[in-house]
């Protein structure tokens, strides 16, 4: 089946610090998604990318989708402590189920 | 608020009896999935349903699990015969039918344990 494999699979930064993290699967998506998840709380969504080649920004986040369509990657500029969480990326072909990678755990240290 | 809501927040059963939560979605999407996520990984899918329609099933959907969405409003998740590998958050997510569906809103989960 189709997997998405995220990396790294966990970080410690400086608050302040910017902080990049990636996806990558074997199989085309038509759509990328970044989630935020806190501990005991469902994902929260980050930002959605439909187009290849798109580079979207929410704040201090920004995303792009990969050209090839088999990977997508989210910065987060300037950190502050409330940045800390676990983030996911997940992706969908068409119309119904998002396939999740495993999930970048971000700590950062003010 | 008007996110999606599922209850209860957290449920520990005995091995062998039965569990069933709830989900509310967001009032106006017509889609409602079911994931499941163990500790340090990513959900995995379930289930969705379209209005009432159950659509897709995942293969990690034994017979022993059933899901439900009568009206096309609220969604119910059984468990029967619950094992301790059923210990997982089952969340719930909801999205647009169209334009933006792959933008799913979750639930906060329900954390079940079986011992």
């Amino acid at each position: 089946g189709q997997q998405l494999n995220q990396s790294p699979q966990s970080m410690f930064i400086q608050e302040g610090e910017d902080v990049s993290m990636n996806c990558t699967s074997s199989s085309i998506f038509n759509t990328w998604l970044w989630y935020k998840q806190d501990p005991g709380e469902g994902p929260v969504l980050l930002i959605a990318l439909y187009k290849a080649g798109e580079l979207t920004s929410n704040g201090r986040l920004t995303a792009q989708f990969g050209i090839t369509r088999k990977d997508s990657f989210l910065n987060i500029s300037a950190s502050i402590p409330s940045d800390v969480g676990i983030y996911f990326c997940a992706g969908q072909v068409s119309g119904s189920r998002l396939t999740f990678g495993e999930g970048t755990q971000l700590t950062v240290n003010p | 608020d008007t996110g999606v809501s599922q209850d209860p927040r957290h449920k520990i059963t005995k091995r062998g009896q039965n569990v069933t939560f709830r989900c509310d979605p967001i009032s106006e999407h017509n889609r409602l999935y079911w994931y499941r996520q163990t500790l340090g990984q990513g959900p995995e899918f379930l289930t969705y349903f379209q209005n009432e329609a159950q659509l897709e099933k995942s293969r990690l959907l034994s017979d022993r699990f059933s899901a439900e969405r009568p009206k096309g409003s609220f969604s119910t998740l059984e468990i029967q015969r619950t094992e301790q590998g059923d210990s997982a958050m089952y969340l719930c997510a909801s999205s647009l039918l169209q334009g933006k569906e792959a933008e799913a809103f979750f639930g906060q989960g329900t954390r079940l344990t079986v011992v």
